[in-house]
This record gives structure tokens, sequence and C-alpha cells, in this order.
């Protein structure tokens, strides 16, 4: 398997624009998880999905973020419009839906937003 | 709400010595512990997993340990080599979340 893969790898917008970043879970896993991380507050949670299902979105910084996962295979995490404060890097990472697995990573996006 | 914490924040030591990397948590009542590496600009590699129910994971020069009770694991480093700098982080499982602690950066020099 290639492990959890991330789109964009880097991505550069203009503030108010609209950005989308996508991933794609290792097959089999059936969670999901989007993380950001920045200098100051490290890696922080946003949403998670156990079987394509948000189950907790406690950590999405405000209305502006948004994600879905309409399937298995494939999930978007979408920012509208953005700011410069979101610049940070994303991570996506997946894992069986037990409690005891465990969980792997993609190599992230790097969002920076001018 | 479980916190997650790693000391040292930074490490630099000279190729060859033994490392321990310091992390606690908050609450007691976790799935597992999970340690990552990640290089710079790089995504989180995992290194090693501990079941609640385990006390230490061995990989390579690679070994660490959890006391639940207590709140603490480590990650040992043997021989350290300078391939191993990186950033260290720690995970702890607690219902479905996996929360990070802040990390520790590794610089090993020749």
């Amino acid at each position: 398997d290639a492990g959890v893969i991330q789109s964009p790898r880097h991505e550069v917008t203009e503030m108010g624009q609209e950005v989308t970043l996508r991933c794609k879970p290792i097959s089999g896993h059936n969670s999901l998880f989007w993380y950001r991380q920045t200098m100051m507050r490290g890696l922080e949670l946003l949403i998670y999905f156990n079987n394509n299902v948000p189950i907790d979105d406690s950590g999405m910084p405000e209305d502006r973020f948004s994600a879905k996962m309409p399937n298995a295979s494939f999930s978007t995490l979408k920012i509208q419009p953005s700011e410069p404060r979101d610049s940070a890097v994303y991570f996506c990472a997946s894992s069986l839906l037990q409690r005891r697995a465990e969980a792997f990573f993609g190599q992230g996006t790097r969002l920076t937003v001018v | 709400k479980q916190e997650v914490t790693q000391i040292p924040a930074a490490l630099s030591v000279p190729e060859g010595e033994n490392l321990v990397l310091n992390c606690s948590f908050t609450d007691s009542a976790i799935y597992n512990l999970q340690w990552f590496r990640q290089d710079p600009g790089k995504g989180l590699t995992s290194l090693l997993l501990i079941q609640s129910s385990q006390r230490e994971q061995t990989s390579g020069r690679l070994n660490a340990s959890l006391d639940k009770s207590s709140g603490r694991s480590t990650l040992y480093i043997a021989a350290s080599q300078p391939g191993d700098s990186a950033t260290y982080l720690c995970a702890v499982r607690s219902t479905d979340k996996l929360i990070f602690g802040t990390g520790t950066r590794l610089q090993v020099f020749p």
C-alpha cells in the first residue's frame, strides 16, 4: 500500500480564496483524522471520521473550515474564505477503527495564505 | 481533558550517546501510546506503538516503555547517530482521539 496520500503537497493562495485539501487513507482503514501543525500550537486534531461519518469536529477552528468524507477512500478539508492565520501544515491520518490500532500519517500539505 | 507533555523540548548530544526522551500524560485511561519521528518539512513516521496492557516495545536501537498508572512513557535511543536527528513526538489514544505532545527536537552531532 502506498500509505496515506495527501494532495497538494504545497499550496499558496491569496487571502479570501477557497482552499481544498485532499486525503486518500490507507485501503481498509475506516478511521480518518485531520490535524493542523503550527510552531505555536503543535499538532491539533481538527476533526475525525469513523466509517465516513464525522464523529468529533470540536477542533475545527471556525465555520470557515469544513470537512467531508464522501466515501471510504477520499476526504477533503476546505477553508473558505482563507486567511493568513490559516497558514500551517495540514496532516491527514488513518487507522483501523479499533481504538488500539496504529495510526499512519500522510506527508502533509503546507498551506501558505498571503 | 487529556494533556500530553514532552521533556526536554530540545536536546543536542554527541554521536554515540544513549538518550532518554520523556512523555507524560494527565489521564491514565488510554488505549495505547505511539511514538513518531518527524524530519524537517516531512510527515510523521510511526516508530513504536505500545498498547495500554504492555510495558515496553523494542525496535532496533529504540525501546519505549509505558507506565500507565503514573502517566509516563520514555523513548530510549541507544548509541545515537547523526541520522537520528529529528523531532520525536508521542501521542496517546484516548477514546478515538490521538492527542499529541509538544515534541522533543533532537540533534546528534558527529
